[in-house]
């Protein structure tokens, strides 16, 4: 079967604009997380989900970071406003339920300018 | 706080050198302990899951194991393409799930 994927794979914004990143998680797996990864740095997490509830978002930096899952699979982490700070790997996981092992699509490279 | 530290943060080996890779921890009843391999460009990929002190894992030239404070992974006679960034990440009672990752080694093997 297909792993997670993510798209777009890049994506350069203009400070100030707004962004949505999409993400496919395995088919049947009810947890999903984001986690950021700065370059050079381990990830970093978050918001996660499970089915279409939003647990945790605790990891969200800002309020122009939000992040949806309407009908359980697909999940889309929408950033407003975009700042020059919010340039990251943004990385989607998703897992068979809570705790069980994690796995990664290839991720979102975002750059503001 | 939940915290993971790696050591060291890059790894220079030339091929057949083995050597191990540290993750020290601190979590609040710990539920699992994960490693990851990551190359450039890629999301991470995973390799191993422990959940108990004691317990060991083996795949390839890669062998994890697990105590109460940390883990190591053992790389024995590595290859040049064993070389990428390897992250370890914690799973605790207190939280919903999430995983709290370290900040990567990155071991280059040299042919």
């Amino acid at each position: 079967g297909a792993g997670v994927s993510q798209s777009p794979r890049y994506k350069v914004a203009k400070r100030g604009q707004d962004v949505a990143l999409r993400c496919d998680p395995i088919s049947g797996h009810v947890s999903l997380f984001w986690y950021q990864q700065a370059l050079g740095q381990g990830p970093e997490f978050l918001t996660y989900f499970q089915n279409e509830a939003q647990l945790d978002k605790s990891g969200l930096p800002s309020d122009r970071f939000f992040a949806e899952r309407p009908e359980g699979s697909v999940s889309t982490l929408k950033i407003q406003r975009t700042q020059q700070e919010d340039s990251a790997v943004y990385l989607c996981a998703s897992s068979l339920s809570g705790g069980e092992t994690q796995y990664f699509g290839p991720g979102t490279r975002l750059l503001v300018l | 706080e939940d915290q993971v530290t790696q050591s060291p943060e890059a790894l220079r080996l030339q091929e057949g050198e083995s050597s191990s890779l540290n993750c020290s921890y601190t979590v609040s009843g710990l539920r699992g302990l994960f490693w990851y391999r990551q190359d450039p460009g890629k999301g991470p990929e995973f390799l191993f899951t422990l959940y108990s002190a004691g317990e060991e894992k083996e795949k390839e030239r890669l062998k994890a194991t697990l105590t109460k404070k940390e883990s190591f992974l053992h790389i024995t006679a590595p290859k040049p393409e064993d070389s990428a960034t390897y992250l370890c990440a914690a799973f605790g009672s207190s939280n919903t799930g999430k995983l709290i990752f370290g900040q990567g080694t990155t071991l280059q093997v040299k042919p």
